[in-house]
């Protein structure tokens, strides 16, 4: 079965470039989750989109912003990076009726 | 202190042992319980996904929710060095956004 697809997978960025972070939700899956998980922690929610419009939003710092595009993938853009960026980042998709949520494999981003 | 809590372990069971992970909690309004395996390096996966207290079984997992107490668990029977990962308790309430605790690092060695 077709699971989240996110890349890149490994990033490594100097302090205060920016990134762009890439999901693909599962195919008919019209909402997405973004979430951080630094190490040995929870993941912390982002940000959410249902339909291509932002429905939830969590700890999502100012630098960061993320959008959602008609064919439902979304992107996580992060300007001014800063050494605490350092995380894995996660994408989740699910059917807005139902709520589990499935993973990707994440994005490590690694800041320098 | 955080809404979810959960010990970092790590838990190291010999092959066979029956597991027992649990989480606490503060937030009385939270209804729905998950639990998630993760692996090293990869995304968390829903292993049990609960509404309101009692038990749910699955195979070798168990999932109790216990409101009253504020306490849920995850038991997994007959460890396998498969199971050994990472495992996140979540919970939410008319959100659909999760709390996650931090996750129990499990080893079960042969």
């Amino acid at each position: 079965a077709a699971g989240v697809i996110q890349s890149p997978r490994h990033l490594i960025k100097e302090k205060r470039e920016t990134a762009t972070l890439k999901c693909y939700p599962i195919p008919r899956h019209d909402t997405v989750y973004w979430y951080q998980q630094g190490p040995g922690q929870d993941p912390q929610f982002l940000i959410s989109f249902y339909e291509k419009m932002q429905s939830d939003k969590g700890s999502i710092p100012d630098r960061f912003s993320a959008q959602q595009f008609s064919d439902y993938h979304s992107e996580l853009n992060m300007s001014s990076l800063e050494l605490g960026d350092s995380a894995l980042y996660f994408c989740a998709s699910t059917l807005a009726v139902t709520d589990t949520q499935y993973f990707g494999p994440g994005t490590r981003l690694t800041v320098l | 202190q955080k809404e979810v809590e959960q010990d970092p372990g790590p838990l190291s069971v010999p092959e066979g042992a029956i597991v027992s992970l649990n989480c606490t909690y503060s937030n009385s309004a939270f209804q729905y319980f998950m639990w998630y395996r993760q692996y090293s390096r990869k995304g968390p996966e829903l292993l049990m996904y609960t509404y309101s207290s009692g038990n749910k079984e699955d195979g070798r997992f168990t999932a109790q929710v216990d409101k009253s107490s504020k306490y849920i668990s995850l038991f997994i029977r007959d460890s396998q060095p498969s199971d050994s990962a990472t495992y996140l308790c979540a919970m939410r309430g008319g959100s659909y956004i999760p709390t996650f605790g931090r996750g129990t690092s499990l080893i079960v060695h042969p």
